[in-house]
């Protein structure tokens, strides 16, 4: 079956960047997005179409493409970034998977 | 404001069946897809499958197909998730999602309900 490979964890000081990668075979065909998800919360969208951010999502959050990978760049982190962060993209029409998460530790 | 409601936790025990609910406002329920997403405890997500509720298209992982049931009434903007006899291994949180208008990817998300299946 299809899958997106993210890293376990990433740990970056405060104000230093921070970038979380994924991975999949179909990544150069379809679109990813990302979701942050703080301990007892809902997720929450922080990036679609590889590089679009939502209203409200701050711009140091930023995404890029290249081939197989995908990559979730956050610049100037601060302590409320400190979170779970999936990755998801499609393996066919309607049908999507997810990555199986980042834990981005703020130092 | 879109908003997402799902129903309260839930404890059961094996076998028993189980139907949660994600209520949609705020917008036009028909001409959005709704997703399922499960969460086990300490792990990460899992995409369970997807509804229109204009028509009640329903797509399914592989890893869920057979194993439960997601269905739509448009008529009180709500989608449903269903399980005929839970399993201990079912427990996990349960999030429904609202595909964006234009492509692969959940903008809203319900709260989550818990579901705690123990003999």
């Amino acid at each position: 079956s299809y899958e997106l490979t993210q890293p376990p964890s990433v740990s970056v000081s405060p104000g230093q960047t921070a970038r979380i990668t994924c991975s999949g075979d179909e990544l150069p065909k379809q679109y990813a997005c990302w979701y942050q998800q703080k301990p007892g919360q809902a997720p929450v969208l922080v990036l679609y179409k590889d590089t679009q951010r939502p209203s409200g999502i701050p711009e140091r959050f930023s995404g890029s493409s290249s081939g197989t990978t995908v990559t979730l760049t956050i610049s100037g982190v601060q302590a409320e970034d400190e979170a779970d962060y999936y990755c998801q993209s499609a393996v066919s029409s309607a049908t999507w998977v997810f990555g199986g998460g980042t834990k981005l530790t703020v130092l | 404001e879109v908003q997402l409601v799902q129903s309260g936790a839930e404890v059961k025990k094996p076998g028993e069946s189980l139907k949660i609910s994600c209520k949609g406002s705020g917008y036009s329920f028909t001409s959005y897809w709704i997703g399922w997403v499960r969460q086990m405890p300490g792990k990460g997500l899992e995409w369970m499958g997807i509804i229109y509720p204009g028509d009640s298209d329903t797509r399914y992982s592989p890893s869920f197909q057979g194993q439960v049931t997601i269905s739509a009434d448009k008529s009180i903007s709500t989608a449903y998730l269903q399980w005929s006899s839970l399993k201990a291994s079912d427990s996990a949180m349960y999030y429904c999602a609202r595909q964006g208008p234009d492509g692969a990817y959940f903008d809203y998300w319900g709260q989550g309900t818990l579901v705690t299946v123990s003999s």
